[in-house]
């Protein structure tokens, strides 16, 4: 069974410009996460997902911030403009059961 | 919100040694999971625990629930190589949101072959 795949791996980019990420979730799976982890830290959720409906995204800097996830099966999460703070990896992950996550290889931003 | 702590932030261990880890926090917790993450991937599962009390093995790793469900353990026998990596605990959130994972700081763990 594939695991959460996700795109691109590494994005170096300057401050102020725009940047995606996309996640394809486990196949089945109809609840999708958007995580962020900052260095020594432990993953913190930004968005959830049910479905194609995002159920929570009180963590989400919705200034820039945004995330789709059309027909309820890959998500896109934007960031535009980008911040320095904003350099993180940022993970998707899926579950079946809503307490086993399970999480794709991220992508780590660099923002410079 | 809640917080889990981790004990001890770092580990470095000889090849062959048995390690324990704990995760402990102020509030009740109903489910404990234990991921590992090893550099530049994504963390994996590797136990999940939804008892008080129980014990449940994978492999050469065991992990608690806690009696007082304020803390878990994790242990690794007989560590390899690859058990390199930074290995994280999480429990659902309060307020009924199961969905909504907490994390520890992690352990990082160091094995000298």
């Amino acid at each position: 069974e594939a695991g959460v795949v996700q795109s691109p791996r590494y994005k170096i980019i300057e401050k102020k410009q725009p940047v995606a990420f996309w996640c394809n979730p486990i196949s089945g799976h109809n609840t999708l996460y958007w995580y962020r982890q900052n260095l020594g830290q432990g993953p913190e959720l930004l968005i959830r997902y049910e479905n194609e409906e995002a159920v929570d995204d009180s963590q989400l800097p919705k200034d820039r911030f945004s995330a789709e996830r059309l027909k309820g099966v890959d998500s896109t999460l934007k960031i535009q403009p980008a911040e320095l703070g904003d350099s993180a990896v940022y993970l998707c992950a899926s579950s079946l059961d809503r307490l086993e996550q399970y999480f794709g290889p991220g992508t780590r931003l660099t923002v410079t | 919100g809640q917080q889990l702590n981790q004990s001890p932030q770092s580990m470095f261990i000889q090849e062959g040694e048995d390690v324990s880890m704990n995760c402990t926090s102020s509030s009740i917790f109903n489910t404990w999971l234990w991921y590992k993450q090893d550099p530049g991937e994504g963390p994996v599962l590797l136990i999940a625990l939804y008892k008080a009390g129980e014990l449940t093995s994978n492999g050469r790793l065991t992990a608690q629930f806690g009696i007082t469900r304020k803390d878990s353990f994790l242990n690794i026998s007989a560590s390899i190589p690859s058990d390199v990596g930074i290995y994280f605990c999480a429990g659902p959130n309060s307020g009924g949101s199961n969905y909504k994972l907490t994390f520890g700081k992690g352990t990082l763990l160091t094995v000298n072959p």
